[in-house]
Parts: C-alpha cells; sequence; structure tokens
C-alpha cells in the first residue's frame, strides 16, 4: 500500500507558502521526506518519529499526526531552490518500504 | 566524509544480457538499500542489505539479487534483462538502516535496455 500524496503538483511564487500531505493506510511509526530535483539523486530533509521527535536538515519542518497515519509537511518563504519532486515514506529495514508517489513543487521568480 | 557512490553511472545493454551494479556506502554505514525509478512507477523498493545479510525485499522477480560484502559495498545483480529494466537504480546507506537515522542515496546508476 502506497503512501498518498496531495497535491500531485503545486505551483508557487517565490515567498509563498506550501504543505505537502502524505497519508497511509498502514500504520506508520515514523515518516521520512526526501526532495528529488530533476536528474538528481534524492535527498534527506526530516525524519518524523512517534511521540513527536524529529530529525532534519533543513529550514522546512513537518508534522506526524501517528493516530491518523499522516504526515505534513510545511514550506514556507518558499525559494527558487525548493522545487523538485518531494516524496514521504517509510525508512528501510524491517519492514516493506513503499514510497509515495511524489509531490512536484515547482517555485518561480 | 565521502557520500555513498555508484558505479558505472550509465550503462547500455541489450535484452537477454545481465548487468551488475555497484554501490559504496558512506563510511561507517552498514544498511544499503537498493531502489528502483521510472516515471511510471516512481520509487520503489527493491531490497535492503545489512551485515551481509538481506534484511528486507520488495516485490521484484528473482531475477533481480544483491548482496553485500564484509566491507558494507553491495553489488546488485539483473540476470535476463528485459525492455521494462530501463531505470535509473539508487542506491542508498544508512548507519543501520532503523526509522530514527537518515538514508542517504547515491547518484544512481542509469540503465537502459535495448
Amino acid at each position: 500500500q502506497q503512501p498518498v500524496q496531495s497535491p500531485q503538483a503545486v505551483i508557487l511564487r517565490e515567498g509563498e507558502d506550501a504543505v505537502i500531505n502524505c497519508s497511509s493506510s498502514k500504520a506508520l511509526y515514523s515518516v521520512h521526506w526526501y526532495r528529488q530535483k530533476h536528474g538528481e539523486a534524492p535527498v534527506f530533509l526530516m525524519i518524523l518519529l512517534k511521540g513527536g521527535e524529529q530529525k532534519g536538515h533543513e529550514k522546512i519542518s513537518a508534522s506526524f499526526n501517528e493516530k491518523k497515519q499522516q504526515s505534513s509537511l510545511y514550506l514556507t518563504a518558499s525559494q527558487l531552490s525548493y522545487s523538485g519532486t518531494y516524496f514521504c515514506g517509510p525508512p528501510p529495514g524491517g519492514f516493506k518500504t513503499i514510497f509515495g508517489a511524489g509531490t512536484r513543487l515547482f517555485v518561480k521568480a | 566524509k565521502a557520500g555513498v557512490t555508484q558505479t558505472p553511472r550509465y550503462l547500455i545493454k541489450t535484452r537477454g544480457q545481465q548487468v551488475t551494479l555497484s554501490c559504496s556506502p558512506i563510511s561507517g554505514h552498514r544498511s544499503v538499500s537498493w531502489y528502483q525509478q521510472t516515471p511510471g512507477q516512481g520509487l520503489q523498493f527493491l531490497f535492503e542489505y545489512f551485515s551481509e545479510t538481506q534484511r528486507n525485499k520488495g516485490n521484484f522477480p528473482g531475477r533481480f539479487s544483491g548482496r553485500q560484502f564484509s566491507n558494507s559495498r553491495s553489488e546488485m545483480n539483473v540476470s535476463t534483462l528485459e525492455l521494462g529494466d530501463s531505470a535509473l537504480y539508487l542506491c542508498a546507506s544508512s548507519l543501520d538502516g532503523k526509522e530514527y537515522n537518515e538514508q542517504f542515496f547515491g547518484p544512481g546508476t542509469r540503465l537502459t535496455v535495448l
């Protein structure tokens, strides 16, 4: 069962905000978020764990609702460099890893 | 710290041939996962290796196999190539594959099957 991401695509102007959602029909114990730019490999953004713990490398915030099995990624004051495809999914190891289909984000000047 | 490296970066093969792809994880990382990425199917998990053992496997036919060496380097093999195997193959390494540790992707190997 692939996590469902919404929206499928979004176009923003620089400085605008966006929210990308990820929901799963399977129990999620943690959610990993990645961003992939065209022609490049996915880059780690955030880990959200049960209990509210978060781990990330960029100025991006996210939330994880364990009961609803949903996660949301909040992109505020978007920059041109935020453009890319965002994926959510569980981590590898221990259980089957299925990524969401991705949300395409395009930020224009 | 050097990142995840994959070789070769590009490969062209014909149907029926076999191919071996290589992945060197970040130093100290013991978990290596392999993914197939295509425009139609997105990012799909192939398998994960930890300490030379396949720990998790995705939904791919037996033509796809892998192994991990004692230095954590991993290889993926695809036998009897089909046109549909054309894809970007990504490997990713993690300290131990646990849910609280991030995963780092390599640049990928672009495989074209003619």
